[in-house]
């Protein structure tokens, strides 16, 4: 089957460094993305990586391995704005989207 | 630039009622359109996509159903609804698959 798996909850301080894991098992594999959803709001695009490395964009940086099914999501110099639940997607050799549950990132002052 | 409009916000139905939720895509032409749910501290549930005016894919078996009858109009049904129908639904498009897809509003349908 089909399965993405990130860590339902993590708490990290203001001004702080966090990293957000993903691993996947999916047929296939077509690119990865990473959504921000702020509570009772619509998920908002993050990044996007298809090929193996690091992408940054900001604070935010999205890190891609291929060969081991894994991203992880880096946020630098954390706000309290930033928390929210951050969702890991792939999508498969057909092109459909399959999704993790998401981690909700708890911000403390 | 592409906005889409996903209507009414909140919704509060009786047990068996029927429902239709609607949303607009402006700015872009034969866009992929998507229908999900998201219930309580849940994943993001694909109801159904759309790659064009009247071709409705169904990923999961249920009560709704959905329709396309124009390229940017994208509209969930049900004739009536259950109490697990309650959850959070989204609605989606992208140009193609392997592009982001962005998000409506949202509708927080709650069954009662």
């Amino acid at each position: 089957g089909q399965n993405i798996d990130q860590p339902t909850e993590m708490t990290a301080t203001e001004g702080a460094i966090v990293q957000i894991n993903c691993t996947y098992q999916t047929s296939g594999f077509n690119g990865l993305f990473w959504y921000q959803q702020h509570a009772g709001e619509a998920p908002t695009f993050l990044s996007y990586n298809v090929l193996d490395g690091l992408e940054e964009k900001g604070r935010f940086s999205s890190f891609l391995s291929r060969s081991k099914g894994y991203s992880y999501l880096l946020l630098k110099e954390l706000q309290m704005k930033d928390s929210a639940s951050y969702l890991c997607a792939v999508t498969d050799s057909n092109y459909q989207l399959i999704w993790g549950a998401g981690t909700k990132l708890i911000i403390k002052p | 630039s592409q906005t889409i409009h996903q209507w009414p916000a909140t919704l509060v139905q009786p047990v068996g009622s029927p429902l239709s939720l609607e949303c607009t895509v402006e700015g872009t032409s034969n866009p992929n359109l998507y229908w999900y749910r998201q219930a309580a501290g849940r994943g993001l549930q694909l109801l159904f996509y759309s790659v064009g005016i009247g071709q409705i894919s169904s990923e999961v078996p249920q009560n709704l159903s959905a329709s396309r009858p124009q390229d940017r109009q994208f509209i969930l049904s049900s004739k009536k609804l259950l109490l697990s129908d309650s959850g959070f639904y989204l609605c989606a498009w992208s140009v193609s698959e392997n592009y982001g897809y962005t998000f409506g509003s949202g509708t927080r349908l709650t069954v009662v």
